[in-house]
């Protein structure tokens, strides 16, 4: 089982729809989550960090966690054509202090 | 505030030939990583440094990768020799403060080196 996963997509939204992703991870003791936006050939960029069960907004975006389903998740509001990326959920491991990735889900957002 | 620096961007070299990559953290950050990214994936840790100390290099491949960060700033990786296997992007991340003191520690990255191995 990989210690985190993510739909690969891709997943096409129209222009100003709300694009949901989503990511599990397999490690009940995970502390911190992370949600990294890369675009093509570029670096991950840190986009949104939540650690308490809920939601956790910052402008357009939200993310949310569910410990107890081991779940989070990132909703794009308003989605623009800018937001065509692939977005990167992170995991810290407890006792290890290490980032655990997702293969990343790519998201093109349509005009 | 300057963003963490790394060169070269781009590398093209032939298999068997060694290969170095820098990184200047964010200044203040404690904590300093390198991490590989194949196309498709996420990326995934090599080394991580926590000032000059290498404290978790379990992924290291160290047949032939080596790390140094020798006065707890910046940071240089290197191949010796590459295999067709190493073509990736090499990425170096920091952090403000030590892992050990903090599993909220958020971590920022650096362009990215694309190695391509003839």
């Amino acid at each position: 089982q990989k210690e985190v996963e993510q739909n690969s997509g891709p997943l096409s939204v129209p222009e100003g729809a709300i694009a949901s992703l989503n990511c599990t991870y397999s490690d009940r003791g995970s502390q911190s989550f992370f949600w990294y936006r890369q675009y093509s050939g570029k670096s991950p960029e840190l986009i949104m960090s939540i650690y308490s069960n809920g939601d956790k907004e910052d402008g357009r975006f939200t993310a949310q966690l569910n410990k107890a389903s081991q779940y989070v998740s990132l909703l794009i509001r308003d989605s623009q054509p800018s937001d065509s990326a692939t977005y990167l959920c992170a995991v810290n491991l407890p006792y290890d202090y290490k980032l655990s990735f997702g293969a990343g889900t790519t998201v093109t957002v349509r005009a | 505030e300057a963003g963490v620096v790394q060169s070269p961007r781009y590398k093209i070299i032939e298999k068997k030939q060694p290969v170095a990559f820098w990184c200047n953290p964010i200044s203040g950050h404690n904590t300093l990583y390198w991490y590989r990214q194949n196309l498709g994936q996420g990326p995934e840790l090599l080394i991580r440094y926590e000032n000059e100390e290498a404290v978790d290099d379990s992924q290291l491949p160290k047949d032939r990768f080596s790390a140094e960060r020798l006065k707890g700033v910046d940071s240089t990786l290197k191949i010796q020799p590459a295999e067709l296997g190493d073509s990736a992007v090499y990425l170096c991340a920091s952090s403000p403060r030590l892992a050990a003191y903090s599993s909220y520690n958020e971590q920022f990255f650096g362009p990215g080196t694309r190695l391509t191995v003839l």
